[in-house]
């Protein structure tokens, strides 16, 4: 069964710091790996990963993919109140002409003051 | 990227009644999915929208219960019939422009069955 682990589940941090969001994955026919910032209903796209090594970057949020290892990491830099968010990863699979997701539960972030 | 309108946003039902969720995106896209978002829990795909054919729908998703239409490359609806308490979720409509292009959402159905 394909799976997708999303660590920490919840995190709160002060304004300014920094922030690592960790996402694993054990799943077939692996095509891309996503980040989504969930605020309140609709997931926003962040990052979309398929090649190990290469970092993504946007502002002050960038993401890897180690798809030796099946993982991912999401670093926020500068945290603001704004980021407070649910951050959710998702592995896209190879399925014909369809590319379909598969979610994790997600990392609830809280910034505070 | 392709702007995707839902309605309603909102709703709350009563039991044993059905609901339509309409999803219209400003461009033609190949991909049409519909997401369901368990109070607490992550997204979970319900089935894939075919343009003039019938959705494929994922284990544990019935086209009884969750009927698709998806008449041309801009519109779907998704009805949720016979309602319970525990259909209570976010439905959310989502497009692809092909295969290796990332998901973009709609700004979801918040649901609430009584």
């Amino acid at each position: 069964e394909d799976k997708v682990v999303q660590s920490p589940l919840s995190l709160v941090v002060h304004e300014g710091d920094t922030v690592t969001l960790n996402c694993s994955y054990e799943v077939t026919n692996f095509r891309s790996l996503l980040w989504y910032k969930q605020e309140k209903k609709a997931p926003t796209f962040l990052f979309m990963l398929t090649s190990s090594g290469i970092e993504k970057k946007s502002g002050r949020l960038s993401s890897i993919l180690d798809k030796k290892e099946l993982f991912s990491i999401l670093n926020i830099t500068a945290t603001q109140t704004g980021d407070s968010a649910i951050y959710l990863c998702a592995v896209g699979l190879n399925t014909g002409t369809a590319s379909k997701l598969t979610f994790g539960t997600g990392t609830r972030l809280q910034v505070t003051l | 990227s392709a702007v995707i309108s839902q309605k309603p946003s909102r709703d709350i039902c009563q039991r044993g009644t059905s609901l339509t969720i309409q999803c219209q995106v400003d461009s033609q896209v190949t991909m049409m999915f519909w997401y369901r978002q368990q109070p607490g829990q992550s997204l979970t795909l319900i089935a894939t929208a075919n343009q003039g054919s019938e959705a494929t729908y994922e284990s544990g998703f019935v086209i009884d219960k969750f009927p698709i239409s998806r008449p041309n490359l801009t519109f779907s609806t998704l009805t949720v019939s016979n309602m319970s308490p525990e259909d209570s979720s976010i439905y959310l409509c989502s497009v692809a422009a092909g295969p290796n292009s990332p998901l973009h959402f709609g700004n979801g159905t918040r649901l609430t069955v009584t």
